[in-house]
């Protein structure tokens, strides 16, 4: 149960595009489209963002899309806000059935 | 609305015991898969336990296995995590979230509980 691997931070200028990639095995990422994505900003409870790789719930802004590809799974934010600026992790389910967080992304609006 | 209610954090000394509560309420609780999502002081999130809809499957993370109980009463619509033999390691705010039904991924969380292991 290792924890899914992402960069410790990304950060990008007002209105640039920036991506967060989601790195697994073939026993989570690789091996089911279960993968969602969460939001959080500091002293607060995760906030979901994106679910089954590339679904935008209600509530959840259309800057934010998600893809994959193999084993890694990408989260990308458009039109980057300073409401952008907080922490992201990537989920998975995994074959044992239990599920897996990635390492955490701080986005910075610079 | 949905709201998740977490409960029963506080200070324990490594090796007791401490029993958390999540209150449910705005769904229908018996529907719904729930979990526990530990977060430690400035770290990342890391999934503790899931609890199937009717209480009959459970998983754990390997780091709790053995020592922590998740379970559930439909009737009183609140999820519990019972935690044994604790350790400074479980230092973290806990928080209860919500599985879509049908589906695998969390789509409401509660605000957390602090729960510090210190002697």
């Amino acid at each position: 149960q290792s924890a899914l691997t992402q960069p410790a931070s990304v950060s990008g200028s007002p209105g640039q595009s920036i991506t967060i990639s989601c790195t697994g095995t073939s026993s989570d990422v690789g091996g089911y489209n279960y993968i969602s994505w969460y939001q959080q900003h500091p002293g607060k409870a995760p906030k979901l963002m994106i679910y089954d790789v590339s679904n935008r719930p209600s509530g959840a802004s259309n800057r934010f899309s998600g893809s994959k590809s193999g084993n890694t799974a990408s989260l990308t934010i458009s039109g980057l806000q300073a409401e952008d600026e907080a922490d992201y992790y990537c989920s998975s389910y995994t074959s044992s059935g239990t599920r897996v967080f990635g390492t955490g992304t701080k986005v910075t609006v610079l | 609305q949905v709201q998740l209610v977490e409960s029963g954090g506080g200070v324990v000394q490594p090796g007791r015991s401490l029993r958390l509560s999540c209150a449910a309420s705005g769904f229908t609780f018996r529907n719904h898969a729930m979990h526990w999502v530990r977060q430690a002081p400035g770290k990342g999130l890391e999934w503790v336990a899931v609890i199937s809809y009717d209480g009959s499957n459970k998983y754990y993370a390997d780091s709790v296995r053995g020592r922590f109980t998740i379970s559930r009463d439909n009737s009183e619509n609140t999820l519990y995590l019972q935690m044994n033999s604790l350790r400074a390691e479980d230092t973290a705010v806990y928080y209860c979230a919500r599985e879509e039904w049908g589906k695998v991924y969390f789509d409401y969380w509660g605000q957390g509980t602090l729960v510090t292991v210190s002697s």
